[in-house]
């Protein structure tokens, strides 16, 4: 069965301060990956995407993510965090089937950022 | 920008009790999820619905659960008789898939319900 890690649950940074949160999944293929991020009391907003092609992908907000096929690692990155940056972050995998599949979530990393 | 909408934002019940949490996905969206997030825990999926039938779903999603598309754009998820473990975030979500195109899910705002 696939499985995600987020080793950390906890990370605090000081704004201006660049970030990385890590994401390790289990699969024999490579998955669709996804992070989110859940602001409090808020949904889920997709922050990025990796399908296939190009390894490093932007998202929304000044994110990005890494892909590394030999680590399994699909980390999360930002040069500078801002103060609005403070929430959770999901990395979640999708089985790429030739239909629609459930996604399966890390159990996420909360994100605090100092002022 | 479209986007996934749910109702109630909140919903207090007493155990027992049905519930219908309600849910409009992106207009043009085929597939349709419910997840749950218990406080403090990870998004856990629960179903999947395609073509007006389950496509998958967990072991979570017992006989107290059920999932409908009563008309051309609400999805429902009721629970029959809920129980204290329900207490959770229910998030509806929904994708459009089709030969060559990848698939994203699209979140909704949630609906926190709370068993007493």
């Amino acid at each position: 069965a696939q499985s995600v890690t987020q080793p950390d649950i906890h990370i605090t940074v000081s704004e201006g301060a660049s970030l990385e949160l890590r994401c390790n999944y289990s699969y024999g293929a490579t998955p669709y990956l996804f992070w989110y991020v859940q602001s409090p009391g808020q949904g889920l907003q997709l922050l990025l995407k990796y399908f296939s092609g190009d390894t490093l992908v932007q998202g929304i907000k000044g994110f990005e993510a890494e892909f590394k096929r030999s680590q399994s690692s699909f980390n999360l990155r930002k040069p500078s965090v801002h103060w609005s940056d403070a929430a959770e972050y999901f990395c979640a995998v999708v089985r790429p089937t030739g239909t629609a599949s459930k996604l399966t979530f890390g159990t996420g990393t909360r994100l605090q950022v100092t002022l | 920008e479209p986007e996934v909408t749910q109702t109630p934002s909140h919903q207090v019940t007493q155990m027992g009790q049905e519930v219908i949490l309600r849910c409009v996905p992106i207009s043009n969206h085929l597939y349709f999820y419910w997840y749950r997030q218990i406080l403090g825990q990870k998004v856990e999926f629960l179903v999947s619905f395609y073509n007006n039938e389950i496509s998958e779903k967990s072991e979570i999603f017992d006989d107290q659960f059920s999932v409908e598309r009563p008309d051309g754009s609400n999805f429902t998820l009721k629970i029959r008789s809920t129980k204290l473990e329900d207490s959770a975030m229910y998030f509806c979500a929904s994708s459009v898939w089709t030969a060559g195109v990848k698939e994203t899910q699209y979140f909704g705002p949630g609906t926190r319900l709370l068993v007493l």
